[in-house]
C-alpha cells in the first residue's frame, strides 16, 4: 500500500521555464510534508516542508502548495536552472499525531528531473 | 561536524552471510532511521528509533535487525544476506522537534551474490 505517491518518474524542462513537480497521499493522518532533493552517490537532503496549517510555503525559487482535501502537494521551482537536475523525493509524516509518529517517515518514488540549458 | 556517518560506502556479500551496516551520528539527535532505495520504489523505511533503547519496524523490516544502545550509533544487522537485500542503505537521524526531517548519510551500496 503506497501510501505517498509520485505518478510522473521523470519530467524535462528548458532552463528558466518552470518546474512543477507533484504528490499525493492516502493517509489523512498525515499532516507534515517535505520535499527532498537527491544527487547521484549521495544522501537526499532537505530542500522545503510545510505543516497542514498552511496551504503554501515558499522558499527562493521553491514553493510548495498543499490542497489537503485532494490529498495532494506539489512543488514549483521558478526559474528552474540545470543545478537543479536532481531526483525529487516528496515525504509525509504524521509529526502532531503524537506518539513516535515523527519518526517515521513515509516517502514516495520519486520524480527524476531533468533541466536543459 | 561530521553530521551522519555509515560505514562501509560499498560492500559485496555471498547469500547466507551476515553483517553490519554502522551508523553515527554527532548531532545529538533523538531520532534516527534505516531506508533502503530500490530503482521505481523510492526510500522504504526498514526501522526506526525515536531514542536510545526504543526502536520500532518500518514497512519492510524483515531480514533486518536494529538497536539502539547510545544516541549516537544505530547499527543495521542483516542476518541471512539474500539477494532481494541488494540496495543502496541510507541512514538517517533528526531532532525531535525538526521542521527539516531528517539528515541522511551518504549512503551504503550492499550487493549480495
Amino acid at each position: 500500500d503506497q501510501q505517498v505517491k509520485q505518478n510522473s518518474p521523470s519530467l524535462s524542462v528548458q532552463e528558466g521555464r518552470i518546474s512543477i513537480l507533484n504528490c499525493d497521499y492516502t493517509n489523512s493522518m498525515f499532516d507534515y510534508f517535505l520535499w527532498y532533493k537527491k544527487y547521484p552517490a549521495e544522501g537526499p537532503t532537505f530542500l522545503i516542508s510545510i505543516s497542514s496549517i498552511k496551504d503554501k510555503n515558499e522558499d527562493g525559487r521553491f514553493t510548495v502548495f498543499l490542497n489537503k482535501s485532494a490529498k495532494h502537494l506539489s512543488l514549483h521551482i521558478v526559474p528552474s536552472q540545470p543545478g537543479d537536475s536532481a531526483v525529487y523525493f516528496c515525504a509525509a509524516s504524521a509529526r502532531f499525531a503524537g506518539g513516535t509518529s515523527y519518526g517515521k517517515l513515509t516517502f514516495g518514488q520519486g520524480t527524476i528531473l531533468t533541466v536543459h540549458p | 561536524n561530521a553530521g551522519v556517518t555509515q560505514t562501509p560506502k560499498f560492500q559485496v556479500l555471498k547469500t547466507g552471510q551476515s553483517m553490519t551496516l554502522q551508523c553515527a551520528q554527532d548531532m545529538n539527535h533523538e531520532y534516527m532511521s534505516w531506508y533502503r532505495q530500490d530503482p521505481g520504489m523510492g526510500l522504504r523505511l526498514i526501522h526506526y528509533s525515536v531514542g536510545a533503547g526504543i526502536t520500532d519496524q518500518g514497512e519492510v523490516p524483515n531480514g533486518y535487525n536494529v538497536s539502539r544502545s547510545t544516541t549516537e550509533d544505530f547499527p543495521l544487522r542483516l542476518l541471512s544476506a539474500a539477494p532481494s537485500q541488494t540496495s543502496v542503505y541510507f541512514c538517517a537521524s533528526s531532532h525531535r522537534d525538526s521542521n527539516y526531517g531528517y539528515t541522511f548519510g551518504s549512503g551504503t551500496r550492499l550487493t549480495v551474490v
